[in-house]
């Protein structure tokens, strides 16, 4: 069985502060990692993925992610925060990429 | 730029009246699902189609039904809707050599 877990629903930054999102993921086979953003009013925009080869994988809007097996993670990461990146985010995991399963999210908060 | 619409966006609509939801895909793709999305929950999949004239349940139970008649198009119905169906229902689809789920913008449903 697969699961996702996000810790921290809400998280506040302030604008220009590194940004950290976690998700912890657990997974008989090598997973396939997604982490998505949510708009208010929107459905969800990937962005970034974790299939194969290099464990650092960068994304959309400064976004990146490290997929660390021993610590069944993939952490989202930005080094400077800005206001439009306030958003919910959700990390998902698949294994076969026919079923995906997704964490319950975390809101991200970015404070003038 | 992902092809996947949803109509309608929004819709208020009185306990016990039939309704159909629709999604429709431009890209092909094989994969296609609904999912039910709560605020702070994570999202639950309750139908998903891998061609023309497969559906499956997913995990949450719904009384709602779907077609697959043709590749681009996956409809939702609800025979006869009740105040707990009101969600956010959000269609996705996949491609056969794209790992990713692509999603529709959501229909915000509310059942009086």
């Amino acid at each position: 069985a697969q699961s996702v877990t996000q810790l921290g629903s809400h998280v506040s930054v302030s604008e220009g502060a590194l940004v950290l999102l976690r998700c912890n993921y657990s997974s008989s086979v090598p997973p396939y990692l997604f982490w998505y953003v949510q708009y208010p009013n929107q459905g969800l925009q990937l962005l970034l993925k974790y299939t194969t080869g290099a464990t650092l994988v960068k994304g959309i809007n400064g976004f990146e992610a490290e997929f660390k097996k021993s610590e069944t993670s993939f952490h989202l990461t930005k080094p400077s925060a800005h206001m439009s990146d306030a958003a919910e985010y959700f990390c998902a995991v698949s294994n076969t990429g026919n079923q995906f399963y997704f964490g319950t999210g975390t809101s991200l908060t970015v404070i003038p | 730029e992902a092809d996947i619409y949803q109509t309608p966006r929004y819709l208020v609509i009185g306990t016990g009246k039939k309704i159909t939801l629709e999604c429709s895909q431009t890209m092909g793709h094989d994969k296609m699902y609904w999912y039910q999305q709560d605020p702070g929950m994570e999202l639950h999949l309750i139908h998903y189609s891998y061609g023309v004239n497969s559906t499956e349940k997913g995990d949450l139970s719904s009384e709602s039904t779907v077609s697959r008649i043709r590749t681009e198009h996956f409809p939702l119905t609800l025979e006869s809707a009740r105040p707990s169906h009101t969600s956010q229902y959000l269609c996705a689809s996949s491609g056969r050599f794209y790992n990713e789920q692509f999603f529709g913008p959501g229909t915000r449903l509310t059942v009086l």
